[in-house]
């Protein structure tokens, strides 16, 4: 157990629905990191949160968003929903805002029908 | 901007014997290269990772070595046994820079 909480585990919703996934980092860890894993992609990483701040932003579609409140979970965002966004998502936190270190959660396996 | 490529990307050997997953990055910036293990149904978990300075590190059955000039990096698992079977990821970057993630070595180990 890596001490990093998503929730749901599953999701299942339609073409063009929104969605709200939501992470908890390990407690002490500052840095929320999301990524997308899909067959064909492999592990994809999406956005990053250090101390409630937007650090990095890698291949996130405008359809998505993320945030980090100040208790320092994490909840990411994805609206109009596509076939092509059902994916596993997962979430990831560090100590520190530096990219080292992430421990991932168990992930939410979206299922867009 | 980096590139990581993952080789092989399938794995079977006898329970007992040695494997190894190598992986090469285009960006010479990066100084953090972690190994993932990540079994069904579970998110990957850290199980070894080396920084720059190092050219080699080892953790009971299991060792990471690096080749900065080369810009290559492998895992070694050696007496692999049937629960090491998962799929492995190796990554780079490091600081500032994101991680990027090998596309997965899918290893099998036969009883």
């Amino acid at each position: 157990d890596s001490g990093v909480t998503q929730t749901p585990k599953h999701l299942i919703t339609a073409t063009g629905q929104r969605v709200t996934l939501r992470c908890s980092p390990r407690s002490g860890d500052l840095s929320v990191y999301w990524y997308q894993q899909s067959l064909d992609q492999g592990l994809q990483f999406l956005i990053q949160y250090y101390n409630g701040e937007e650090r990095a932003k890698g291949n996130i579609l405008e359809r998505f968003s993320a945030q980090q409140f100040p208790d320092l979970h994490s909840e990411l965002n994805l609206s109009s929903l596509e076939l092509g966004d059902s994916a596993l998502y997962f979430c990831a936190s560090s100590l520190s805002g530096a990219s080292y270190e992430q421990y991932f959660g168990p992930g939410t396996r979206l299922t867009v029908t | 901007g980096e590139n990581v490529e993952q080789h092989p990307s399938t794995l079977s050997v006898q329970e007992g014997d040695s494997a190894v997953i190598k992986c090469t990055y285009s960006d010479s910036a990066s100084n953090y290269f972690p190994w993932y293990k990540q079994e069904l149904g579970k998110g990957p978990q850290l199980i070894i990772d080396i920084r720059s300075n190092v050219g080699e590190k080892k953790d009971q059955r299991i060792a990471v070595t690096l080749n900065k000039t080369a810009k290559h990096f492998s895992l070694h698992i050696t007496e692999t046994q049937p629960e090491d079977s998962a799929v492995y990821f190796c990554a780079a970057g490091g600081g500032f820079q994101k991680l990027v993630f090998g596309t997965g070595t899918r290893l099998l180990v036969s009883p």
